[in-house]
């Protein structure tokens, strides 16, 4: 399985500081994405980054992609109790039909 | 506004019995797909669609049906093959299929063993 795993599996911050969460895969992806589950709810879509991009913006998220490591990572920045989430990478293989999901980092913000 | 519409929202069912869970999206997307989640687990694929009246299975799809006879809706049966049903079931959909769109969700079904 490519299955993307997340680092770490829980983390807990304080509000304004930043928030780093890492995925790591196994296999040659076409694109790698990042979705946020408030608690009891659907997951949001957040990011798609390509296979070749290295990084990609979106307010105060910010995205790296490692092809050569197979791993990307999300950067919260100036983080805010309503970023409190779960947070999900999911992986597309070069010629798959479907996304694969990770098992997720719990992200709690202390105000 | 488009979007994903699941119901119910919390669901019962007892030993033996099939249920049905409801999926309608009117964001005129082409694929769809079901996910089951358990506690603090990521998302396992069930069934998914590239097309009105197409479907695959996914990595777990023992215990459980679907149809899709129409491209807004993708109604999931669990039946009572399914022995441990109990869980968060999620449905999405992205304009096409292949793993290169986003997915939009709908907020999910929660079903319970009686």
């Amino acid at each position: 399985s490519q299955q993307g795993e997340e680092d770490p599996q829980a983390l807990s911050i304080q509000e304004g500081e930043n928030a780093t969460m890492n995925c790591s895969y196994k296999t040659s992806i076409n694109n790698l994405q990042w979705y946020r589950q408030n608690s009891g709810r659907g997951l949001v879509h957040l990011i798609l980054i390509r296979s070749n991009e290295r990084e990609k913006h979106s307010g105060r998220l910010r995205v790296t992609l490692d092809t050569s490591k197979k791993s990307s990572s999300l950067l919260i920045t100036a983080s805010r109790a309503a970023d409190t989430a779960s947070y999900f990478c999911a992986t597309a293989a070069q010629g798959a039909q479907k996304l694969v999901f990770g098992q997720g980092t719990r992200l709690t913000i202390n105000p | 506004d488009g979007g994903i519409t699941q119901s119910p929202k919390y669901l019962f069912r007892k030993e033996g019995q099939n249920v049905t869970l409801s999926c309608e999206q009117n964001l005129n997307h082409d694929a769809m797909y079901w996910y089951r989640q358990d506690p603090g687990q990521g998302l396992r694929l069930i069934y998914y669609s590239q097309i009105v009246n197409d479907f695959q299975k996914g990595d777990i799809a023992e215990g459980y049906s679907v149809s899709r006879e129409k491209k807004e809706s993708f109604p999931l049966t669990v039946t009572s093959a399914q022995k441990n049903p109990t869980a968060f079931y999620l449905c999405a959909s992205s304009v096409t299929g292949g793993g290169n769109q986003p997915q939009h969700f709908g907020d999910g079904t929660r079903l319970s063993i009686l």
